[in-house]
């Protein structure tokens, strides 16, 4: 099946700070992916639809000031975490589909973590 | 207000049992429904979908059988085995030509199979 790559896996930062995520589709091209957000034992909760080219849909109740999403080409999406509070710790996951195709292929996930 | 609803939240089956996790959809909408299998700490990965014209689908130790008007879908995991201890995430969505619907997520089934 097809690789999404995300990176870092884990990041540890402190409050105030700012955190990017990176996602990349690696043998394929995606014109849309989306970011979801995850807590312990939860399940995926969505956050916004990525589309190359354009701006981001963003769920509601999610702050789209705090969580940058930039989707500059085919292959990469990246979300930024900005003024990081303890609150924003959680499983970032995003996720990438084929162009044309139907099914959704996830990254591996980005454990933050804002002391 | 859920659109997808899972059940069991959690399951103990015995090696090579069978394991039955069941979901109930809402929007008559959705035309794809995949399951995912994720483990502790990684993003998930797609397992099995189906379509609402076919009634069962069959990969291996995984068979989807899907009821279009009881608008319910089940996946069934034969032979259990210890490795397929995971959360499993059953997922609906509408697919749109040349790009995707976002993913509606049930709760999860934490599935264990013990020796």
């Amino acid at each position: 099946g097809a690789v999404v790559s995300q990176h870092p896996s884990r990041v540890i930062c402190k409050s105030g700070t700012s955190v990017k995520i990176e996602c990349r589709s690696l043998d394929f091209q995606a014109t849309t992916m989306f970011w979801y957000r995850q807590f312990p034992k939860k399940s995926l909760m969505l956050m916004a639809t990525s589309n190359e080219g354009s701006k981001a849909t963003y769920e509601q109740g999610v702050e789209k000031d705090k969580f940058l999403i930039n989707h500059a080409s085919l292959t990469l999406s990246t979300l930024t975490v900005t003024s990081a509070h303890p609150e924003d710790s959680s499983f970032y996951i995003c996720s990438a589909g084929q162009v044309g195709g139907e099914k959704l292929f996830f990254g591996s996930g980005t454990q933050l973590s804002v002391l | 207000q859920q659109q997808v609803k899972q059940s069991p939240q959690s399951l103990i089956v015995q090696k090579g049992g069978i394991s039955i996790i069941n979901c109930a959809y809402e929007n008559t909408a959705f035309d794809y429904f995949p399951w995912y299998q994720q483990f502790p700490g990684k993003g998930p990965a797609l397992l099995i979908a189906i379509r609402p014209d076919v009634s069962e689908k069959k990969e291996g130790r995984f068979t989807i059988s899907f009821n279009k008007s009881a608008k319910q879908f089940s996946l069934h995991i034969m032979d259990s085995q210890p490795g397929d201890s995971a959360t499993y995430f059953c997922a609906a969505s509408k697919l749109k030509s040349g790009g995707y619907q976002k993913v509606t997520f049930g709760i999860g089934t934490k599935l264990q199979v013990i020796p």
